[in-house]
């Protein structure tokens, strides 16, 4: 059976800060790979997908960047994390066909101060 | 403004009771996905519709995509306190790949 992981569950950063979340999925291969954030009162936005290694595609303009340097492994980078950056991030997996369900990791919260 | 509009924004209700919230879009879904969250945690799958006048159920909870595809409710029979948490729909409204797009959720409470 397929599983998703990311980590760290919980972060607390300085601004000006660099960030690192990483988010492995195993029991699949060629996986969609998402990024998304949830914010209080303004649900789940959808930051990064990925169809395949090394490629990304960015839905809203920001301070993060995301690579997948290995087939079942997303990251979500910055290098210099703002207040507005704080959040609930969730990486997420499905298949690469439309109509197939996302599944969603544990998600870590990240607190900038 | 919102693609997706949940309805209503968060629901109390008595433990025992039937509920049903909303989901519904100005442009036809291709896809359906109701998921549950606790707060803090990820989200739960559970169920998807594709089809106009699905219905799908699972232990006491019941979706439904109207014909139009345009609207979907969530109906729980007999409310636990297991049910409790948050709801989003999450759909396709491109037709053209997996991305989905979230509404704000739904909290609801199950009171003892």
């Amino acid at each position: 059976s397929q599983t998703i992981h990311q980590w760290p569950a919980t972060l607390v950063q300085p601004v000006g800060s660099p960030l690192s979340l990483e988010c492995t999925v195993e029991g699949t291969s060629n996986p969609n790979l998402y990024w998304y954030r949830q914010a209080a009162g303004r649900g789940l936005q959808l930051l990064f997908y990925s169809v395949g290694i090394g490629q990304i595609s960015s839905e809203v303009p920001q301070n993060l960047s995301a690579s997948r340097p290995q087939d079942r492994q997303f990251i979500l980078s910055s290098k210099k994390l703002l207040l507005s950056d704080s959040g609930f991030y969730l990486c997420a997996w499905s298949l690469g066909r439309a109509g197939n369900t996302i599944y969603f990791g544990e998600g870590s919260w990240l607190t900038v101060v | 403004s919102q693609e997706l509009e949940q309805s209503p924004q968060s629901l109390i209700v008595q433990e025992g009771k039937n509920l049903t919230i909303n989901c519904t879009s100005s442009k036809t879904l291709y896809g359906l996905y109701w998921y549950k969250q606790k707060y803090g945690e990820g989200l739960i799958f559970l169920m998807m519709l594709q089809k106009g006048g699905e219905e799908k159920s699972h232990e006491k909870i019941t979706a439904k995509l109207d014909e139009k595809k345009q609207q979907s409710s969530l109906h729980i029979t007999a409310s636990q306190p297991s049910h409790a948490g948050i709801y989003l729909c999450g759909a396709d409204i491109t037709g053209a790949n997996s991305k989905l797009t979230f509404g704000k959720g739904i909290t609801l409470s199950v009171r003892p």
